[in-house]
């Protein structure tokens, strides 16, 4: 398995300001995703975090609202921009290796006034 | 476009009894997974799936996995109140071994008594 550590574990900001979310892992990992769970709902995948390169962003999902970082192999950090209370959700990094296990980390709790 | 169906998406049963979960998905994929959320919690990560009939079990948890029919099952056998969660089965959006999962909207399982 994979021990996943995302800071902040919650936040509550106001709108029109931004918020970084830091993802750090044990151990280097191939592939770093990023997830939104919105308040009783399901997972959507908002972007694979590339090593050394731009990140893929899923339908829907921009690079200047979520602007995504991975400068190696253990660490990726995701910036929710210019938030509204539509962004308000629990924001998930996860990780995958060879084997196809993905796992999750403990998710940041973002609250948007 | 890859979709995933989840039904039941609410389940209430008494300690002892069975019953199964059904996760369809519409296109061809590689990797199935299903995964335990705890209220609060992130996301625990039960089974994956890879090939056409393969079955996975743990505890009083079965899963399975029919390429053809683009079906898995979650099979809860004999329930105990420590079940109780809700289950998301989740699917690899293409092949290559390392990609975003699409998410089915979780069954949220609750086990009387």
């Amino acid at each position: 398995s994979a021990v996943i550590s995302q800071k902040p574990s919650r936040d509550i900001c106001q709108r029109g300001t931004s918020l970084t979310i830091q993802c750090q892992v044990d151990s280097q990992v191939t592939m770093m995703f990023w997830y939104r769970q919105q308040p009783g709902q399901s997972l959507t995948l908002i972007a694979t975090a590339n090593q050394g390169s731009e990140a893929t962003y899923e339908s829907g999902f921009v690079i200047d609202k979520f602007p995504i970082s991975r400068p190696n192999l253990t660490f990726s950090t995701l910036t929710v921009s210019n938030m509204s209370p539509e962004d308000s959700s629990i924001y998930l990094c996860s990780v995958a290796r060879v084997g196809y296990e993905q796992y999750f980390g403990p998710g940041t709790r973002l609250t948007v006034t | 476009e890859l979709k995933v169906e989840q039904n039941p998406l609410f389940l209430s049963m008494q300690e002892g009894k069975n019953y199964t979960i059904y996760c369809n998905y519409s296109t061809t994929s590689d990797r199935l997974y299903w995964y335990r959320q705890d209220p609060g919690k992130s996301l625990e990560s039960l089974f994956v799936l890879l090939s056409n009939g393969a079955v996975k079990q743990e505890g009083r948890l079965m899963a399975s996995l029919d390429t053809k029919a683009r079906l898995s099952t979650l099979h809860i056998t004999a329930a105990v109140h420590d079940l109780s969660a809700t289950y998301f089965c989740a699917v690899a959006n293409s092949g290559g071994g390392a990609d975003g999962l699409t998410f089915g909207k979780g069954t949220h399982l609750i086990i009387q008594p």
